[in-house]
C-alpha cells in the first residue's frame, strides 16, 4: 500500500515531442504529489508537485495530470528538448509527510 | 546552486573500515534526511531528523548510525563498512513539513566498499 509505481523505467524521445511518464499508487491517504529531475552527478531537484484537490497543474512546458479515483498522475513535458534528458522521479507523501518514491524514469531526448 | 554540501563525493573503502559521511546546509533548514540510491530503484530514506538532538531511522533498515548536534550538520556513519553498503547516498534537507515544502538535496556521495 506504500508502493508507487513508476513507467516506464527508459524513454526516448524526439526532440519537439512529449514525453508523458505515470505513476500509480494504492494509499488513498497519499495526499502531496511531487516530480523530482535528477540530472547525472547532482542529487534530484523538485520539478512542480500537486495536490489531489486539483486535476492539472501547469509550469511552463511541464504539466501534472492528475485521477484520483484512478490513483494515477502523469507528468507530460511538451516540446521535449536534450536539456531535459534526466531521470524523473515521481513521489507521494503520507500523513507524517515522508515521501515514497517511484523507481525513476530515465529520459532521453533526441536532437 | 547548491546549498547543501555532501564530503566526500566519491570514497572506495575497504571492508571492515569506519566511515563518515558529512552533510552540512546553509539554509537552517530544520529537517534534514539521509537516503540511499541505488540504479533503477527508489530512494530509500535511511535516517531523518526533525531538529537538533532529534534523529529517526527511516523505512529501510540500515547498519549506520547519525547524529544532530547542530542545526546545520548531520553525519551519518558507518561503524564497519561491507560490501553491501556499497550505495549512492544522498542527504537532504527542509524548512518544514508538509505541502509546498520541498527537499533540497546535495550531490550525493558515492561509496564504493571493497
Amino acid at each position: 500500500q506504500q508502493q508507487v509505481k513508476q513507467s516506464p523505467q527508459s524513454l526516448i524521445v524526439q526532440k519537439g515531442g512529449i514525453s508523458i511518464i505515470n505513476c500509480a499508487y494504492e494509499n488513498t491517504a497519499f495526499d502531496y504529489f511531487p516530480w523530482y529531475q535528477q540530472f547525472p552527478g547532482k542529487g534530484p531537484a523538485l520539478l512542480i508537485a500537486i495536490r489531489p484537490d486539483v486535476s492539472e497543474k501547469k509550469e511552463g512546458r511541464f504539466t501534472i495530470s492528475f485521477n484520483k479515483s484512478a490513483k494515477q498522475f502523469s507528468l507530460h513535458i511538451m516540446d521535449s528538448q536534450p536539456g531535459d534528458s534526466a531521470t524523473y522521479f515521481c513521489a507521494a507523501s503520507n500523513s507524517n509527510y515522508q515521501l515514497i518514491w517511484g523507481a525513476g524514469t530515465k529520459l532521453i531526448i533526441k536532437p | 546552486e547548491a546549498d547543501i554540501y555532501q564530503t566526500p563525493r566519491y570514497l572506495v573503502i575497504g571492508t571492515g573500515k569506519k566511515i563518515t559521511l558529512e552533510c552540512s546546509q546553509t539554509m537552517g533548514h530544520d529537517k534534514m534526511y539521509w537516503y540511499q540510491q541505488d540504479p533503477g530503484m527508489e530512494l530509500h530514506l535511511i535516517h531523518y531528523s526533525y531538529g537538533v538532538n532529534s534523529t529517526e531511522k527511516g523505512d529501510l533498515s540500515s547498519e549506520s548510525t547519525v547524529s544532530r548536534i547542530r542545526t546545520e550538520h548531520f553525519p551519518l556513519t558507518l561503524e564497519s563498512a561491507r560490501p553491501s553498503h556499497t550505495s549512492q547516498y544522498l542527504c537532504a534537507s527542509s524548512p518544514h513539513g508538509g505541502f509546498n515544502s520541498p527537499l533540497h538535496f546535495g550531490n550525493g556521495t558515492r561509496l564504493t566498499v571493497t
